[in-house]
């Protein structure tokens, strides 16, 4: 069974704080991708990395940056917290770029962030 | 570009009612197409997809989607409800750039199950 952990489940961070989010997964996946989801909004893309050290701006990547040093490890960081900030953060994991795009993502469980 | 809608950010249903879920995409390419489903407080867990294979998908806990080229559809259904289906769904297509593949997601439906 693949697994997606993230590091927090809930978090609290004050405005201009820099906060880290760790994913982590365990099926060594080439791919990995970072998403907000708000409501009605669904999930929007962040960044994502198909490989160590590669990283691309999804949809939404102001405000956030991230880093994959390992090939099971991608850290979302939010250089310094907003409160527009505040949102669910889901990471997700899926077999390599250079396949078809038949495979699906798996999810970790989410982080819920909030920033006052 | 690919994209998805979801039509119906809310949908009630009765226990033991059918479940219908819709959602249209818009896609350059062969769509692959997927719905996931998210329980409170959770991440998303893939229902099912559809890869150019056979046009009605069967996925888990019930779940089937027909792949409708003509009407650009990917509707979800189940026949009949139960309490434990609550929860949002999420329909997704693959979009593919020079840097891989990726899901664009719709807008997600919540469903309720009345008793």
């Amino acid at each position: 069974d693949v697994k997606v952990t993230q590091s927090s489940r809930y978090l609290v961070k004050r405005t201009g704080e820099k906060v880290f989010l760790e994913c982590v997964q365990d099926m060594d996946h080439e791919n990995m991708f970072w998403y907000r989801q708000d409501p009605g909004l669904g999930l929007r893309l962040i960044y994502f990395s198909y490989d160590v050290k590669m990283k691309e701006k999804g949809d939404i990547p102001e405000g956030y940056s991230v880093s994959r040093e390992k090939k099971e490890r991608f850290s979302l960081i939010l250089e310094s917290a907003s409160t527009n900030q505040t949102s669910m953060y889901l990471c997700a994991s899926s077999f390599g770029r250079g396949v078809a795009g038949e495979y699906e993502q798996y999810f970790g469980p989410g982080t819920r962030l909030t920033v006052t | 570009a690919q994209s998805v809608t979801q039509l119906g950010s809310h949908v009630s249903v009765s226990e033991g009612a059918l479940v219908l879920l819709r959602c249209n995409y818009s896609s350059s390419v062969p769509p692959y197409l997927f719905w996931y489903v998210q329980y409170p407080n959770q991440g998303l867990q893939l229902l099912l997809k559809y890869t150019s294979a056979a046009t009605l998908v069967k996925g888990i806990n019930g779940f089937e989607a027909e792949f409708k080229k003509s009407e650009t559809s990917f509707h979800l259904t189940k026949p009949s409800a139960h309490m434990s289906d609550a929860a949002e769904y999420f329909c997704a297509v693959r979009i593919y750039n020079n840097a891989g593949n990726m899901l664009t997601f719709g807008g997600g439906t919540r469903l309720m199950v009345k008793p």
